[in-house]
């Protein structure tokens, strides 16, 4: 089966600019999950979505984070403005509903200079 | 909530040689535990994981590990490391949210 698939896998934006990252699960995969993965540390969960509703944001950063998944499929993330301490490697995963096992996509590294 | 705690940051171990990474979680409900591998500039891929059972668990590319609820537990053992196990790894846990929490990650270094 296809796997996660993200877009772009490098960024690189000017502090205060927007960005935006794009993931496509593998298909019948009703959660998914955006993580936030700083360097020398462990992913840090952003938001969890089950088909097109959220139901967990509680660590994201709502003031300059945002996020949305259409339909329950695709689902992208976006930072505006962005700040410095934003650089990371953001990750997307997704899970069949009530499943234990979460598949993992390449991740998108950015940096924000 | 639960938590996880990584107890070595990195590890340098020689080719052939074993390595035993150690992790250490908190949790009020029941846990299902995993651990994962991230080689450079790739995604997490997972290597095994816990969910009930057995304690000792295998795993891909011979890893193995042995989940201990007493000492509340899950240390990754590999006999013989190669080169190509070098890599961030990463132990975590899922409560009934499934939600997974991340440990910080151990960084082995393979060394000829």
């Amino acid at each position: 089966e296809a796997g996660v698939a993200q877009s772009p896998r490098y960024k690189i934006i000017e502090k205060r600019q927007s960005v935006a990252f794009w993931c496509n699960p593998i298909s019948g995969h009703a959660t998914l999950y955006w993580y936030q993965q700083i360097l020398g540390q462990g992913p840090k969960l952003l938001i969890q979505f089950q088909n097109n509703g959220v139901v967990d944001d509680s660590q994201l950063p709502k003031d300059r984070f945002s996020a949305e998944r259409l339909k329950g499929v695709d689902s992208t993330l976006k930072i505006q403005p962005a700040k410095l301490e934003d650089s990371a490697v953001y990750l997307c995963a997704s899970s069949l509903e009530g499943h234990y096992g979460y598949t993992f996509g390449s991740g998108t590294r950015l940096t924000v200079v | 909530a639960q938590s996880v705690t990584q107890l070595d940051s990195q590890v340098p171990v020689f080719e052939e040689a074993p390595v035993e990474l150690r992790c250490n979680y908190s949790s009020s409900v029941s846990v299902y535990l995993f651990w994962y591998v991230q080689y450079p500039n790739q995604g997490l891929q997972l290597l095994l994981k816990y969910l009930s059972g057995s304690t000792l668990v295998k795993g891909i590319n011979g890893f193995e590990a042995e989940f201990n609820k007493s000492q509340t537990s899950f240390h990754l053992r590999k006999p013989s490391v190669h080169i190509s196990d070098t890599a961030e790894y990463f132990c975590a846990v899922r409560g009934n949210d499934y939600k997974l929490s991340f440990g910080a990650g151990t960084t082995v270094t393979v060394r000829a």
